[in-house]
């Protein structure tokens, strides 16, 4: 089973309005981290948010809410206020603390375009 | 801060040939990893050092492939022969100890012919 899905390959959205990427995992560990990345076109991976599966609060950064729902085991990223600059590949990646490993495993990404 | 530095940005080489990718890590981060991209495959970890000692190898496809970690600010991927399905992105990224984010370099884009 794939431990993390993202089910969007692709996403429009016009320039100032919001828009929701999709994040979906999978584990049995209860404690967990769950990140998401920002490739544009360049090629460079961009870390944009990380939420703790214990933190109290759904993680924020500027443009960036997550929107955080344990019991369904999603993590989706909003961005407000979509700009040109915002069009590139995101990826929502997983680390299980279970046995002490530090490995991420990311799920395929969503192509987000964002239209003047 | 300087962030993750990866060389070269881009290697085109002959099939069989030996390939030596570098990474610096950002200064103080405890861990180091190596991440190869495809279209197929998407991102996956090959191997991750902890304090220059290799923790987890499993990801690295083959024995074709090594790694070495000789100091804090230094590490190589190699692959010795490289086979045109190695063409991928091969990214370094580094962590701090009291961090869970992994900083990403630029990534190095191989093209085994």
């Amino acid at each position: 089973a794939q431990k993390i899905t993202q089910t969007q390959p692709g996403m429009f959205v016009q320039e100032k309005e919001a828009v929701t990427l999709d994040c979906t995992y999978d584990t049995s560990d209860p404690s967990y981290g769950l990140f998401w990345y920002k490739q544009p076109s360049s090629g460079e991976m961009i870390f944009l948010i990380y939420q703790g599966s214990y933190d109290q609060q759904n993680a924020t950064e500027g443009r960036y809410p997550l929107n955080f729902q344990k019991a369904r085991k999603s993590a989706n990223l909003v961005i407000s206020a979509s700009q040109l600059g915002d069009s590139a590949m995101y990826f929502c990646a997983m680390r299980e603390a279970q046995g002490g490993s530090e490995k991420l495993v990311f799920g395929k990404g969503t192509k987000l375009t964002v239209n003047p | 801060d300087a962030g993750v530095i990866q060389s070269p940005r881009h290697e085109v080489t002959e099939m069989g040939q030996e390939v030596t990718l570098r990474c610096k890590p950002i200064s103080g981060h405890d861990y180091l990893f190596w991440y190869r991209q495809t279209m197929m495959r998407g991102l996956e970890l090959l191997i991750y050092f902890n304090n220059n000692v290799p923790i987890d190898d499993s990801g690295m496809p083959e024995d074709r492939f090594s790694a070495k970690m000789p100091n804090a600010s230094f590490s190589t991927l190699k692959i010795q022969p490289s086979e045109p399905r190695d063409s991928a992105v091969y990214f370094c990224a580094s962590r701090s100890r009291g961090q869970e984010t992994q900083y990403f370099g630029p990534g190095t884009r191989l093209l085994v012919l």
